[in-house]
């Protein structure tokens, strides 16, 4: 079965430091992999998606992920965060095709400081 | 273009009321599904349709209803409402298949059972 592992409930940074969210995943399948954004009393926004092709993939608001097969990793990394950053961040998987269920991961919780 | 749409944003029942969450999207997507999202729990998947007349359950079926009459609607319905249901419940949809292969995110309704 399918599943994501966030490995960070909560990640605290100060503004204008690099950050990393992490991502691992399980599938016995090809997959397509999403990275989520959820910002306070707001729904989800997608952030950016790796379907094939180049594993560097970039997003919005200077959010990048890279894919890694042979890890099953889609670490998620912004070189310099800023405080409108501070959101919820949600990793998840499906499967490549026609199915279009979405395994999720528990959420990252970034907060970026003064 | 509304996207996905979800009415109220805000409810509060009483224990054992019933009530109704909407949503429609306009978008002409065959996949649609509900969350709930509830604090170090992500998102559940409660459940899910494939397209107008076919519904299926998610992980937590338990306590609703759904029903798919039409491809933009997919209400959810709460046949007696429990503390246990509070939490903040989501609606998505996904298109089949073309370039978009993301669920698009209603902005949520937070529930509040008492």
């Amino acid at each position: 079965a399918q599943s994501v592992t966030q490995l960070d409930s909560q990640v605290p940074v100060f503004e204008e430091a690099p950050v990393e969210l992490r991502c691992n995943y399980s599938s016995s399948v090809s997959v397509y992999l999403f990275w989520y954004v959820q910002y306070p009393n707001q729904g989800l926004q997608l952030l950016l998606k790796y379907l094939s092709g180049s594993t560097l993939v970039k997003g919005i608001n200077g959010f990048e992920a890279e894919f890694n097969k042979s890890q099953t990793s889609f670490h998620l990394r912004k070189p310099s965060v800023h405080i409108s950053d501070t959101a919820e961040y949600f990793c998840a998987v499906r499967n490549a095709g026609n199915n279009r269920k979405l395994i999720w991961g528990l959420g990252t919780s970034l907060a970026v400081n003064p | 273009n509304a996207g996905v749409t979800q009415t109220p944003k805000f409810q509060v029942l009483k224990t054992g009321q019933s009530m109704t969450l909407q949503c429609a999207q306009d978008m002409n997507h065959e996949y649609m599904s509900w969350y709930r999202q509830d604090p170090g729990m992500g998102l559940r998947l409660i459940h899910y349709s494939v397209g107008a007349g076919i519904t299926d359950q998610g992980e937590v079926p338990n306590g609703y209803n759904v029903s798919r009459s039409t491809t933009e609607d997919f209400p959810l319905r709460l046949l007696s409402a429990a503390p246990s249901q509070t939490s903040v419940y989501f609606c998505a949809s996904t298109p089949d298949g073309g370039a978009y292969t993301e669920a698009f995110f209603g902005q949520g309704t937070r529930l509040t059972v008492v």
